[in-house]
């Protein structure tokens, strides 16, 4: 079943750590995404990717890093973790074919930045 | 860069009633314009979408209205269940969304 699982679920990092969150997606879409979702603000984009190899800016890319070494994982990085980074990140993944923008969002992890 | 504007920002209903949730864009090339239900504790998952060949789309309970003159398109829930609360999200041709309505239905 084509899916796209996000590890770990939840997690808790100390200030100025370095934190990865990864993303996992069997729907061979070439596109995936990273946001983040805080009360009030929706769901803002941080980075994304249009295939392996590839990593573009989003709206709020400040604090992260972003890589994408296969068609199938993409990696949300966290070099010098903040509290403000403290927020429940979604990947997704989609296709661009036919002008869509339809997009599979993962579960979600849930990162605490003490 | 905000894509789309979303109204309002919480919606609450009666059970049975019509929810109406609007958004709007200013981009006259975007084609493509979905909506997505994110409920309490999940993931966003895409509810319906619409392309401006038409000005309606529907399934099931579920309707698009989409006005390509004014660049606005809304969503129309008919006979709202409670088990429809949840948190609505547009997009345009974008991988942006929308701030999001917050849907209570009340039974």
């Amino acid at each position: 079943e084509a899916a796209v699982t996000q590890s770990p679920r939840n997690k808790v990092a100390v200030t100025g750590g370095k934190v990865t969150l990864s993303c996992n997606q069997t729907n061979n879409h070439n596109n995936m995404y990273w946001y983040r979702q805080d009360t009030g603000h929706g769901l803002r984009l941080i980075h994304y990717s249009y295939g392996a190899g590839s990593t573009e800016k989003g709206d709020i890319p400040d604090g992260y890093k972003a890589s994408r070494p296969s068609q199938e994982n993409f990696s949300l990085i966290l070099e010098l973790a903040t509290p403000s980074q403290t927020s429940v990140y979604f990947c997704a993944s989609g296709s661009h074919w036919g002008g869509s923008y339809e997009q599979y969002f993962g579960p979600g992890t849930r990162l605490t930045v003490l | 860069q905000q894509q789309v504007r979303q109204s309002p920002q919480s919606l609450t209903v009666w059970e049975g009633e019509t929810a109406i949730l609007n958004c709007s864009y200013e981009d006259s090339t975007f084609d493509y314009f979905p909506w997505y239900h994110q409920f309490p504790g999940e993931s966003p998952a895409l509810l319906i979408a619409i392309r401006p060949v038409s000005n309606k789309k529907e399934d099931g309970r579920f309707t698009i209205f989409f006005n390509k003159r004014e660049k606005k398109f809304s969503l129309h829930i008919a006979d709202s269940q409670p088990g429809d609360s949840a948190t609505y999200f547009c997009a345009a041709s974008s991988p942006r969304f929308g701030a999001g309505t917050k849907l209570s239905v009340k039974p």
